[in-house]
């Protein structure tokens, strides 16, 4: 069974720029979740979609925004970069979501702002 | 305020030196309580979440325990394969996801 997968693993933009982050989620998986995580402050949540909704929302600006497609699939955006914007961005899926369901990571996207 | 806060930052450890890794949290209703292990490079790999004080599971060489503030996660006789950041998160009542900073852990053969 093919695991969580993000693309592109490495990008690089500078400030100001736009960008856009892929996530394909397990087969059969509806949520994915997104977090951002950095030396400093960890693992941040962004957000949580659940058949194309958002569900849940963690407490980043607007510049950050997602969706998520019929098919599962969910992308980032991140608008107007800053150089604090530079992360490792991780998705996650799961079944349904919520407490009693596992979450299954993927490698992430290294975003470096220049 | 929601916390979690995990000590030790990194921990060395010579190969079957047994330890615990510590997560305190103050959240505002606790609705489970979530290790992770993390290699270089990769995204966090799920091993236990624990619901209410007083619950045990158990991995391998690792167990994880809860009370009603904090969270072990004991290692008996690691091995150096069990090097990796060990992170903690708890999700709140309010559906909030809350991660600690983790503990590096290093095993020496």
């Amino acid at each position: 069974k093919a695991g969580v997968t993000q693309t592109p693993r490495y990008l690089i933009k500078t400030r100001g720029q736009q960008v856009t982050l892929s996530c394909s989620p397990i087969s059969g998986h509806r949520s994915v979740s997104w977090y951002q995580q950095t030396p400093g402050q960890g693992l941040q949540f962004l957000f949580e979609y659940f058949s194309e909704t958002q569900r849940n929302k963690g407490n980043f600006p607007g510049r950050f925004s997602g969706r998520q497609f019929s098919n599962s699939r969910s992308e980032m955006n991140v608008s107007t970069l800053e150089l604090g914007d530079s992360a490792l961005y991780l998705c996650a899926s799961s079944l349904a979501g919520g407490v009693t369901d596992t979450q299954y990571f993927g490698p992430g996207t290294r975003l470096t702002v220049l | 305020e929601d916390q979690v806060t995990q000590s030790p930052e990194a921990l060395r450890l010579q190969e079957g030196e047994s330890s615990s890794l510590n997560c305190s949290y103050t959240v505002s209703g606790l609705r489970g309580l979530f290790w992770y292990r993390q290699d270089p490079g990769k995204g966090p790999e799920f091993l236990f979440t624990l619901y209410s004080a007083g619950e045990e599971k158990e991995k391998e060489r690792l167990k994880a325990t809860l009370t009603k503030k904090e969270s072990f996660l004991h290692i008996t006789a690691p091995k150096p394969e069990d090097s990796a950041t060990y992170l903690c998160a708890v999700e709140t009542g309010a559906n909030n996801l809350f991660f600690g900073t983790g503990t590096r852990l290093t095993v020496i053969p």
